[in-house]
């Protein structure tokens, strides 16, 4: 089966840099996909790692270590548009192409 | 705009009853997934189609069932609704082979 785990909830200030965690176990996945979702919203996507490593993008980086069942989202001159809950997910190595969602930190931006 | 499209948008029901959502991938993608968020659960997969063809099984109820038809677009009937039932349902596409899923703006379903 699947778990990946989060922190429930992150406080950053405006300007500043966050990293949010997410430690998983599963029995294999393709890679591991970040998404964004603001209250009332669709989850919209991030960042997704298919190998072990940084990848950019804009103020966001996503990374991932498989030999420490380890990933993170770091996100950088925080805005408080960036106030939202933030998924990390992965596509289990099934043959299909769902998704299965980490239980979701919620960032707070404040001033 | 993620080009996916779900109608309604809230409903509002009783337990014992049945519903039906609609959901409309974007132009081009053959494959729709079902999702369900609750408080308590997060997002759960339900149930992936490709092209008319059921693809995978989440933590799907036996009372909940799915089907694609032909022009692509695809619904979740949910019947002898439970109060734990309401969640928001949000239908999602992708491109085959795609990381990428494109999530609809979901149905808030509240069962009374």
């Amino acid at each position: 089966g699947q778990s990946l785990e989060q922190p429930s909830e992150v406080t950053a200030v405006e300007g500043a840099i966050v990293q949010i965690n997410c430690t998983y176990q599963t029995s294999g996945f393709y890679g591991l996909s970040w998404y964004q979702q603001h209250d009332g919203g669709a989850p919209t996507f991030l960042s997704y790692n298919a190998l072990d490593g940084l990848e950019e993008t804009g103020r966001f980086s996503s990374f991932l270590s498989r030999s420490d069942s380890y990933g993170y989202l770091l996100l950088q001159e925080l805005q408080m548009k960036d106030s939202a809950s933030y998924f990390c997910a992965v596509r289990p190595q099934t043959g299909a192409n769902n998704l299965f969602f980490g239980t979701g930190t919620r960032l707070t931006v404040i001033p | 705009d993620s080009g996916v499209t779900q109608t309604p948008k809230h409903l509002i029901t009783a337990t014992g009853q049945r519903v039906t959502l609609r959901c409309s991938p974007r132009s081009g993608d053959l494959s729709v997934y079902w999702y369900q968020q609750s408080l308590d659960q997060g997002l759960q997969f339900l149930i992936q189609y490709y092209n008319g063809e059921e693809r995978a099984k989440g933590n799907i109820l036996e009372r909940f069932s799915a089907q694609q038809f032909p022009d692509l677009h695809s619904e979740l009937n949910l019947s002898s609704l439970e109060l734990g039932d309401s969640a928001l349902y949000f239908c999602a596409s992708s491109p085959e082979g795609y990381n990428e899923q494109f999530f609809g703006p979901g149905t808030r379903l509240t069962v009374l």
